[in-house]
């Protein structure tokens, strides 16, 4: 079954260490997004990638960085972890053909603890 | 800029029955898209209905229907004979300008047997 996949479903990192989100996607879309859903609340979106175009929203943090390698794969870098940056990460995809209107596909997402 | 709403923070429902769950839109674009997604405890969000801002139709699909309002602003979601797999998070979410989509901060559904 084509799908997104998100590995490891639960990361722990220590404050202030680099700690790196995958995400694979079997459904060869477009776009590739990435969000962040602390608890009870509802998912903020990060940034999103238009094939190899990366768009950041104006208030995501610095210390959030993604990479794009290939149609496939994309992947969410935290430079220097924060407590407050503990949350679960989604990922999604969508088809890229008829903005704003596209359905978007997610991942099972990856749960982040930081020590 | 685009916002949600949802103003029901938990629901309780009994197994078989109709809920409704409560959404308000705001935004200023003509183009835009509407969505429901379902987020059990395990934490993946779950596709289930969709509806354009050009759509004259209420959108369906099996169990969910979406009652749409363009005037009012509203885009409430209506599940029919609730199932107890059905108790979970449901966020509404609207699609506007380029990829940028604004989720509401959810409710909580709760189906008793």
């Amino acid at each position: 079954d084509a799908m997104v996949i998100q590995n490891p479903r639960y990361q722990v990192t220590q404050f202030g260490k680099p700690v790196t989100l995958s995400c694979s996607q079997t459904l060869n879309h477009n776009v590739m997004y990435w969000y962040q859903q602390k608890s009870s609340q509802a998912p903020k979106l990060l940034f999103h990638y238009y094939d190899k175009d990366f768009n950041n929203e104006a208030d995501t943090p610095d210390n959030f960085q993604s990479r794009r390698p290939n149609t496939s794969f994309c992947f969410l870098d935290i430079r220097s972890p924060g407590l407050g940056d503990a949350a679960m990460y989604l990922c999604a995809t969508s088809r890229g053909e008829r903005a704003p209107r596209e359905t978007q596909y997610f991942g099972p997402g990856t749960r982040l603890l930081v020590l | 800029a685009q916002k949600i709403t949802q103003t029901q923070p938990g629901m309780f429902v009994q197994e078989k029955e109709a809920v409704t769950l409560d959404c308000t839109y705001d935004t200023s674009d003509q183009s835009y898209g509407l969505f429901w997604y379902k987020q059990p405890s395990s934490g993946e969000m779950i596709f289930l209905i969709y509806q354009g801002s050009y759509d004259e139709q209420n959108a369906t699909e099996g169990r969910y229907s979406l009652n749409f309002q363009k005037a009012r602003k509203s885009a409430n979601l209506v599940i029919s004979a609730s199932q107890l797999g059905d108790s979970a998070m449901y966020f509404c979410a609207i699609g506007s300008g380029t990829y940028k989509y604004i989720f509401g901060t959810g409710t909580r559904l709760k189906v008793l047997a």
